[in-house]
């Protein structure tokens, strides 16, 4: 099943702003949302924004969802050293009946 | 505290059979769709397998015809029936609760010989 794309990795300053794009089609993305996840080695994933650009609680207000057509965006302001991790979007395709995910984008927080 | 607890992976031989479980903890599984997602050692995010809340299932064209997710109510657990394993199967295995809310641990399944 084609997934999302999602560049593989990003380098970004301390307490910079970073930008996470994850492409997909009017089928998954552009028609239900997408949720970004973040995963640090060794450690199962961890939701950061609900398909609905949502967070849940405890996430910190230093993430942020958005959407626009079929392209959703994470961005991560104030960039911190526990921020360097693993970063994937993930949805519902309805053409596919499947769950489709990002490649993942690796952050390094310089 | 909601919890999953996955189990049941270990090393099996090409061909052979597993049964993994994940024990729901502080909620009840048939009130949310539960996910099967897996990752291969370095690799990325793979989504398996899910059982919405009225009991239609979905699976990856991987795994399809292979493997079989189901669950119980009475013990609040699901479960993935993985057959005819190969070795691109091998991954942990995660549980996961609706989008990704709530994950496992994890659980390891080598397929080698």
């Amino acid at each position: 099943q084609a997934g999302l794309t999602q560049p593989p990795s990003l380098s970004k300053g301390l307490r910079q702003t970073a930008t996470l794009t994850c492409t997909g089609n009017s089928n998954n993305v552009g028609n239900q949302g997408a949720a970004w996840l973040q995963q640090h080695q060794a450690h199962p994933p961890k939701l950061l924004s609900h398909r609905d650009n949502n967070r849940p609680s405890g996430i910190s207000e230093r993430f942020s969802a958005s959407r626009s057509g079929n392209t959703a965006s994470l961005t991560i302001s104030g960039l911190q050293p526990e921020d360097e991790a693993d970063y994937y979007c993930s949805a519902w395709d309805s053409s596919l009946s499947a769950w489709v995910f990002g490649g993942g984008t690796k952050l390094t927080v310089l | 505290e909601v919890q999953l607890v996955e189990s049941g992976g270990g090393l099996i031989q090409p061909g052979g059979s597993l049964r993994l479980s994940c024990a729901a903890s502080e909620f009840t599984i048939s009130d949310n769709y539960m996910s099967w997602v897996r990752q291969a050692p370095g690799k990325g995010l793979d989504w398996v397998s899910v059982i919405f809340r009225g009991g239609n299932t979905y699976y990856a064209d991987s795994v399809k015809g292979r493997f079989t997710i189901s669950r119980d109510n009475s013990k609040n657990t699901l479960y993935l029936q993985m057959n005819s394993l190969r070795a691109d199967d091998t991954a942990v295995y995660y549980c996961a609760r609706d989008d990704g809310r709530y994950w496992g641990q994890g659980t390891l399944v080598t397929v080698s010989s």
